[in-house]
């Protein structure tokens, strides 16, 4: 399979509350990508970490990366309604090329 | 900058027909540009990788005579669904590597066109 694995599938919480997502990956990488997408729509690009890197941060994002887990989390903190989206990790494969592998996605859902 | 558009962002057709989908990268050139297809409540899935001025590199499983694709320019690659059925009804996801000189690890994603195949 193309795609790594994101648990949860869903996550419903209430607003101001924090959402943790998380990631794995099948192969060395590059870099590790989180995007976010409304139903129907295209993808947002949220943040980028590099392989050397082990955590980032972005406004109220935060990333973490663990490259010996092959594994990332995102971290979204004061989650708000309109945070309601699904959000993708997506891995850049060392393996020459910039071809990006998506994950299955987590499905959030913040109430008000 | 950075903007990649696709058209058309959606299309219906009969059953047999085919359909090209334009992607173009707006103010960048993009050597490379990839094809994602995504069904309803699931992730994208590379379907191939569009190099401009040579053969796309297909990922396994997809069929590149159903789907043709072609980067003729540095801006502009399309992907023809051939004999398209309603199986093939999806969201269609272009990207390009960002600028030459600046982030190519950054893709740039355009905003997808729906096909509907009665």
């Amino acid at each position: 399979s193309q795609q790594g694995e994101e648990d949860p599938q869903a996550l419903s919480i209430q607003e101001g509350e924090n959402a943790t997502m998380n990631c794995s990956y099948k192969t060395s990488i590059n870099n590790l990508q989180w995007y976010r997408q409304n139903s129907g729509r295209g993808l947002v690009h949220l943040i980028l970490i590099r392989s050397n890197e082990r955590e980032k941060h972005s406004g109220r994002l935060r990333v973490t990366l663990d490259t010996s887990k092959k594994s990332s989390s995102l971290l979204i903190t004061a989650s708000r309604a309109a945070d309601t989206a699904s959000y993708f990790c997506a891995t850049a494969p060392n393996t020459g090329g910039f071809k990006t592998i998506f994950g299955a996605g987590t499905r959030l859902f913040v109430k008000a | 900058g950075a903007v990649v558009s696709q058209h058309p962002s959606w299309v219906i057709c009969k059953s047999g027909t085919s359909v090209k989908i334009e992607c173009r990268s707006l103010d960048f050139q993009a050597t490379t540009m990839f094809w994602y297809r995504q069904f309803p409540k699931q992730s994208l899935m590379l379907m191939a990788t569009s190099n401009e001025g040579s053969k796309a590199t297909y990922e396994q499983g997809v069929e590149k005579d159903k789907f043709l694709i072609n980067h003729a320019s540095l801006t502009l690659s399309t992907l023809t669904v051939t004999s398209a059925h309603p199986e093939d009804s999806s969201f269609y996801i272009c990207s390009a590597n960002g600028p030459k000189g600046l982030a190519l690890e950054t893709q740039y994603f355009g905003p997808g066109t729906r096909l509907l195949v009665l």
